[in-house]
């Protein structure tokens, strides 16, 4: 089974902080995902990668960066957090091929104070 | 790039078979059309895609229009751990995928 795995389930930080969010996915996907979830506003793409070191901008960029140094590896960074960043981020990978499908981590709750 | 539209709510009953609609009018011949659900704090989970066909598996019926503007996802049978938010959702280009906000599903006993 494809695994994706984000680091933390729950995380708690304070305003100004730099964090870290990491996934890592087994499956030899080129495609790796960043979305955050609010209530009644679904899921959005912050960032995406579709291979090392490239990365696309989504909907909603501002106020994060993302790292791929490696394939299996795509981390996302609030430089300085703020509580409107305050969310639910989840992590998925899938391949590039057309009719493939996205898998999810399980998701990390941030909370920003 | 297409995007889907969906109820924001449906109950059904437990046992009967639950029909989850969704338009994509703007989706593109060769966008596939993908149901996840969420059940309550877990990541979004795979359900079905199609792109032309009606698609069955294990899960569910998924049923596509001629013109593709709109599918309707079937749980044949519904039951309690089917209570969840269902989204319908379509690959836009560079590979990345829209998300709507879904259809909160209540099945009632």
């Amino acid at each position: 089974d494809v695994k994706v795995t984000q680091s933390s389930r729950y995380l708690v930080k304070r305003t100004g902080e730099k964090v870290f969010l990491e996934c890592v996915q087994d499956m030899d996907h080129e495609n790796m995902f960043w979305y955050r979830q609010d209530p009644g506003l679904g899921l959005r793409l912050i960032y995406f990668s579709y291979d090392v070191k490239m990365k696309e901008k989504g909907d909603i960029p501002e106020g994060y960066s993302v790292s791929r140094e490696k394939k299996e590896r795509f981390s996302l960074i609030l430089e300085s957090a703020s509580t409107n960043q305050t969310s639910m981020y989840l992590c998925a990978s899938s391949f590039t091929r057309v009719g493939e499908k996205l898998f999810f981590g399980s998701g990390t709750q941030l909370s920003v104070l | 790039d297409a995007k889907t539209t969906q109820p924001p709510s449906m109950d059904c009953a437990e046992g009967r078979a639950a029909n989850l609609p969704c338009n994509h009018s703007t989706i593109s011949g060769n966008e596939y059309v993908y149901w996840y659900r969420q059940i309550h704090s877990q990541g979004p989970q795979y359900i079905i895609h199609g792109l032309k066909n009606n698609e069955t598996n294990e899960m569910a019926s998924l049923i596509i229009t001629e013109d593709r503007k709109s599918s309707t996802l079937i749980l044949p049978h519904a039951t309690l751990r089917d209570t969840a938010v269902y989204y319908c959702i379509v690959r836009r280009t560079g590979n990345q995928f829209y998300f709507g906000t879904g259809t909160s599903l209540t099945v009632i006993p």
